[in-house]
């Protein structure tokens, strides 16, 4: 059983925007450790969207945003398009577990 | 550009073994620290290890620790994780990937993953 909880999946219609919750505890989110986030198609190399809480990679697209508050996160996605359909991961330390990843989220474009 | 390429995977007994490989290329590999990160069906993804530029510090995590062994050689640019004692719920695709920023845990690039099956 993870210890990030993320719902199983979130579906949205072109153009919409979506977000995926991602809640942690006191050991992870609450003692300070950043939250990263991926996405991970079937057959490919999972794909880093966020890290630390709400920073994107070079070639991210600025759709993608972060937020962390508390013991919670979450991933917003604006102007949602077909090609953000796939599985997305919220990930983070923790002070006993080291590297913890929720239990992923599919998104749909409708 | 980087590119991390795993190989090694295969099926194996339980109580097998088997080393899995990683190359990496297109970055200075010895100023990087790296990880090997696995997919199971149907349980997401799990960090399984993690290895500090040269060496001198190692983490596992708990479901592994005792039986998997990370290290590189970065001579050859090369990560390697040995798996001892497999076990069934070791099934999985094993990705290594490479670590943003020094002790960020996050991983900027990973490889395309190397099946590993553990089945009588």
């Amino acid at each position: 059983q993870s210890v990030l909880t993320q719902p199983p999946s979130v579906s949205g219609a072109p153009g919409q925007r979506v977000t995926i919750s991602c809640r942690g505890s006191s050991s992870n989110f609450g003692a300070g450790y950043d939250v990263n986030w991926y996405r991970h198609l079937p057959g490919e190399a999972p794909k880093l969207l966020i890290f630390g809480d709400n920073r994107r990679p070079a070639g991210v697209p600025a759709r993608f945003s972060g937020s962390k508050s508390d013991s919670s996160a979450s991933l917003a996605i604006t102007g949602l398009q077909a090609e953000d359909e796939g599985d997305y991961y919220c990930q983070s330390s923790d002070t006993t577990l080291r590297a913890i990843f929720g239990e992923g989220t599919r998104v749909t474009v409708l | 550009q980087v590119q991390l390429v795993e190989s090694g995977g295969g099926l194996v007994k339980p109580g097998g073994s088997l080393t899995l490989s990683c190359a990496a290329s297109g970055f200075t590999f010895r100023e990087y620290y790296m990880s090997w990160i696995r997919q199971t069906p149907g349980r997401g993804l799990e960090w399984v290890a993690y290895i500090t530029s040269t060496g001198s510090s190692i983490y596992y995590a708990d479901s592994v620790k005792g039986r998997f062994t990370i290290s590189r050689d970065n001579a050859k640019n090369s990560v390697y994780l040995q798996m001892n004692n497999l076990r069934a719920d070791d099934t999985a695709v094993y990705y290594c990937a490479r670590e943003g920023d020094t002790s960020s845990w996050y991983w900027d690039y990973w490889g395309q993953g190397s099946l590993v099956t553990v089945s009588s």
